[in-house]
């Protein structure tokens, strides 16, 4: 199965500031890669799809890049409703299997 | 509008069965994958099974596989997902995923139903 690596496992930032979460693949999958945010006791949402393509109705402050193992989820400038856990997933290969999630904290 | 509303959750005793279903609506169920996504509580996202279109190719995370079947009934607009031989490590909020179109570029995991609870415990 390939492993996907996401790190941090927790970031605390504050409104305004640019977020980064990277995301590191076991083996090559290629730009098969999204990325959800999950708000507490709610479904998860896609965000990213095929690495850098936003999802319709996604604010635009919300970006990916990224091909082969290594990507990069962005949040130009942090909102408090982007107080959230987020996942990236591989579908190149199955089982499509999910990086172990980011919780995100406001300062 | 897309919806998925998952069903079928609850408690149930090590070793016993149950059977989870989505109905779907608001979009042409038999062109899309569909897939069952599971989440333990407070860890992180687990995918467990998808199905093509038709039904006709099943896929399995190794934990699952030989216990649990997924299925589809495209006349309804339904996806099951069969769970025999539970075990504690099964409990976990289970959720119904739109998981794309086969041979095409449509974004895999666009929607996602609210979730059904599974509560493996004696």
């Amino acid at each position: 199965d390939i492993q996907m690596t996401q790190s941090p496992s927790s970031l605390s930032a504050s409104v305004g500031d640019r977020v980064t979460i990277t995301c590191q693949a076991s083996q090559d999958i290629r730009n098969s890669l999204n990325w959800y945010q999950q708000k507490a006791g709610k479904a998860p949402k896609l965000l990213i799809y095929d690495a850098s393509d936003i999802q319709t109705g996604v604010p635009s402050r919300f970006s990916g890049s990224g091909s082969g193992t290594d990507f990069t989820f962005t949040i130009s400038s942090l909102q408090p409703e982007d107080i959230a856990t987020y996942y990236c997933q591989q579908y190149d290969k199955l089982p499509h299997t999910f990086g172990q999630g980011t919780k995100l904290e406001i300062k | 509008e897309v919806q998925l509303v998952e069903s079928g959750g609850g408690l149930v005793q090590p070793g016993g069965s149950l059977r989870l279903s989505c109905a779907a609506s608001g979009f042409t169920f038999n062109r899309f994958l569909m897939s069952w996504v599971r989440q333990a509580p407070g860890k992180g996202l687990e995918w467990v099974a998808n199905i093509e279109e038709d039904g006709s190719e099943k896929y399995y995370v190794d934990s699952v596989k030989g216990r649990f079947t997924i299925s589809r009934d495209n006349a309804k607009n339904s996806l099951s997902l069969q769970m025999n031989s539970l075990r504690a490590e099964d409990t976990a909020v289970y959720y119904c995923v739109r998981d794309g179109r086969g041979g095409s570029s449509w974004p895999r995991g666009d929607y996602w139903g609210q979730g059904t609870l599974v509560t493996v415990s004696s």
